[in-house]
């Protein structure tokens, strides 16, 4: 079935370094959604990109969606303590059911 | 405050004791649905309801029923729980299927014994 791969499962930072998470799908996609969740806390949504090549920016976040729909990405510059969590890609399916279906995730967690 | 809301927060049960799990939004969304959370898994949806009446199965509904009486309220039941069914689960809603952002209930922690 049709899957979104998102890479890695876990990333450790120093406070102040960067931060990317990918998402690859099978297949085209008709949009996609980020969330954040932070620990012990339930998803919350940060943007849905729609566009192909589609970049959008919120303060130290910029999100791409790839020119074939297929693959996104996140990515924190100068990482920070409130950064901490779990950054989840959520992709809608082309089809009439426009089902999401989720990455993994990905870890963020910030060395002391 | 627009929120979802989700009943019980925590439970421990034992196998075969059936439960129910609220949920409940405020937003007059029409799409509702439920998802599982296990480590490594990311969420995987149960079932979701596109209006009052109409529900359909996600990618794991087995062991599982729901409800869609109200737009408001769609309950998680599990008539005869197993410790498989061990998991975080999530509601959650949003204006409509095709579009925007899902927003979520603050979890139901379950431990089936």
């Amino acid at each position: 079935g049709q899957q979104v791969m998102q890479i890695p499962q876990y990333q450790h930072v120093q406070e102040g370094e960067d931060f990317t998470t990918y998402c690859n799908s099978s297949t085209t996609l008709s949009n996609i959604q980020w969330y954040k969740q932070r620990p012990g806390g339930h998803p919350v949504f940060l943007i849905q990109l729609v566009k192909s090549g589609e970049v959008k920016k919120q303060k130290r976040l910029t999100f791409q969606f790839g020119e074939a729909k297929k693959n996104s990405s996140l990515h924190i510059t100068a990482t920070q303590t409130t950064d901490v969590g779990t950054y989840f890609c959520a992709g809608r399916k082309m089809d009439s059911n426009y089902q999401l279906i989720w990455g993994a995730g990905t870890k963020l967690i910030i060395k002391p | 405050e627009a929120q979802v809301t989700q009943n019980p927060r925590y439970l421990i049960t034992v196998t075969g004791k059936k439960l129910t799990v609220t949920c409940s939004q405020n937003m007059n969304h029409e799409y509702m649905s439920w998802y599982r959370q296990d480590p490594g898994l990311g969420l995987r949806q149960i079932y979701y309801s596109m209006n009052v009446e109409v529900t359909d199965k996600g990618d794991v509904p087995e062991g599982y029923k729901v409800s869609r009486k109200e737009k408001r309220n769609f309950p998680l039941i599990l008539e005869s729980p197993s410790p498989n069914q061990t998991s975080l689960y999530f509601c959650a809603s949003s204006f409509h299927r095709g579009s925007g952002e899902q927003f979520f209930g603050p979890g139901t922690r379950l431990t089936v014994l």
